[in-house]
């Protein structure tokens, strides 16, 4: 498709499992960021790639979280030891745009992790 | 945290015009102010950007106010499928993460 493609759309963790969610951005977008949105809130930013280099991580709330982008283009966020306040849906977007392009961002469906 | 500052909610007529407010009192010189759309279980949709001319597209008109400190996005002709939390969000370009606030959740009532 020619779209963001995230898998899986749905996973459900027992505490303290490890998940790896992937995202397929559109090919040759250079930008990759990842999302976080609890339930009722927006997105929250999590991490940014531009190709393979991972420019800001700012936003993953502890090194529990681990983001790759090793070619370029398939990216996995990775949590380990799940915790409860982990479960929400986790957004992958791509953009054409490099540093200084202002371009759009494209949105996956997301993958809703659940932690019980 | 967000730069921008949207009412939580709004209702409107389908077929009337949908106008949502944001103001963004101290944006830069430099930072675009995107519009973005989240229907139910699915992932943000761009909608539109501008900097400081009003621009058109085939979903949406964004007015800005000279100031640049609000701006106004227009759905034309609202319909169901509008129903949507809109996100409006200023950014200073396409390699910078975009900081979604709370939105306004738009609903078109038949």
């Amino acid at each position: 498709g020619a779209g963001v493609s995230q898998s899986p759309r749905y996973k459900v963790a027992k505490r303290g499992q490890d998940v790896a969610l992937r995202c397929d951005p559109i090919s040759g977008h250079v930008s990759l960021f990842w999302y976080q949105q609890a339930l009722g809130q927006g997105p929250e930013f999590l991490t940014y790639f531009q190709n393979e280099a991972q420019l800001d991580k700012s936003g993953l709330p502890s090194d529990r979280f681990f983001a790759e982008r090793p070619e370029g283009s398939v990216s996995t966020l990775k949590i380990q030891r799940t915790q409860q306040e982990d479960s929400a849906v986790y957004l992958c977007a791509s953009s054409l745009g490099a540093l200084g392009v202002n371009t759009e961002a494209f949105f996956g469906q997301g993958t809703r992790l659940t932690v019980v | 945290d967000a730069k921008t500052t949207q009412p939580p909610s709004m209702d409107c007529a389908e077929g009337r015009a949908a106008n949502l407010p944001c103001n963004h009192s101290t944006i830069s010189g430099n930072e675009y102010v995107y519009w973005y759309r989240q229907i139910h279980s699915q992932g943000p949709q761009y909608i539109i950007h501008g900097l400081k001319n009003n621009e058109t597209n085939e979903m949406a008109s964004l007015i800005i106010t000279e100031d640049r400190k609000s701006s106004t996005l227009i759905l034309p002709h609202a319909t169901l499928r509008d129903t949507a939390v809109y996100y409006c969000i200023v950014r200073v370009g396409g390699n910078t993460p975009l900081v979604f606030g709370k939105g306004t959740r738009l609903s078109v009532i038949a």
